[in-house]
């Protein structure tokens, strides 16, 4: 099956810098890749996603890039703030229906 | 607005006791998922169902069950709970492209 790696897995920077979460997946028939976001205490939310015939989209301080070849995906945000402060997860799937989810990553957003 | 509901927020089990959570969705979905979250390791599909009456194993289905007799209700069950069934329980529905997760039940097994 799909194996998704995320890197990495606690991220600090200072608010205002920008932040960058790596994921790697193993099938190559993954096609869809979202992005989730979970503040503390609360379930997980869609936050971006990616097809795999599109290299990059943006959503105002977030985006997300798909370079497909190398079998890997990037989640960037700019302009970092206290509230962008969560754990994110990768996912890849093909088809849309079940997603393999990567490790998450810790980030905070240092004021 | 997709609304995902579980039954409980916190449950504390004793080990070897039958434990059921349940999760409700609203939307009509086809997919219903149960995951557990643990620290370090993300979340990991336990089961998942596309239809009513129909269940899949996902990567973790060991000491699990799930039952499906209607569209919108997916249940997860552990027939004797033990200790390393302590874990975040997460439910998600959803369509094609898209998992709404539900508020998840922080279980407890002593």
């Amino acid at each position: 099956g799909e194996n998704v790696e995320q890197h990495p897995s606690t991220l600090s920077v200072q608010e205002g810098d920008s932040a960058v979460i790596k994921c790697t997946y193993s099938d190559s028939a993954s096609n869809y890749f979202p992005w989730y976001k979970q503040e503390l205490g609360k379930r997980p939310q869609l936050i971006i996603d990616i097809r795999s015939n599109v290299g990059e989209k943006k959503d105002q301080r977030i985006a997300v890039t798909l370079n497909k070849t190398a079998k890997h995906f990037s989640l960037h945000i700019t302009e970092t703030q206290p509230e962008d402060s969560a754990v994110y997860f990768c996912a890849a799937s093909i088809g849309g229906n079940q997603f393999y989810f990567g490790t998450g990553t810790s980030l905070t957003v240092i004021p | 607005d997709v609304k995902v509901t579980q039954s409980s927020r916190y449950l504390v089990k004793r080990t070897g006791e039958k434990v059921f959570l349940e999760c409700v969705q609203d939307m009509d979905h086809e997919n219903m998922f149960w995951y557990r979250q643990d620290p370090g390791l993300g979340l990991r599909l336990i089961y998942f169902s596309y239809d009513v009456k129909m269940k899949e194993k996902g990567d973790i289905p060991e000491g699990y069950s799930v039952s499906r007799e209607k569209k919108e209700r997916f249940s997860l069950i552990l027939e004797s709970a033990s200790t390393n069934q302590t874990s975040m329980y997460l439910c998600a529905s959803g369509s094609y492209n898209e998992q709404f997760f539900g508020p998840g039940t922080r279980l407890t097994v002593l």
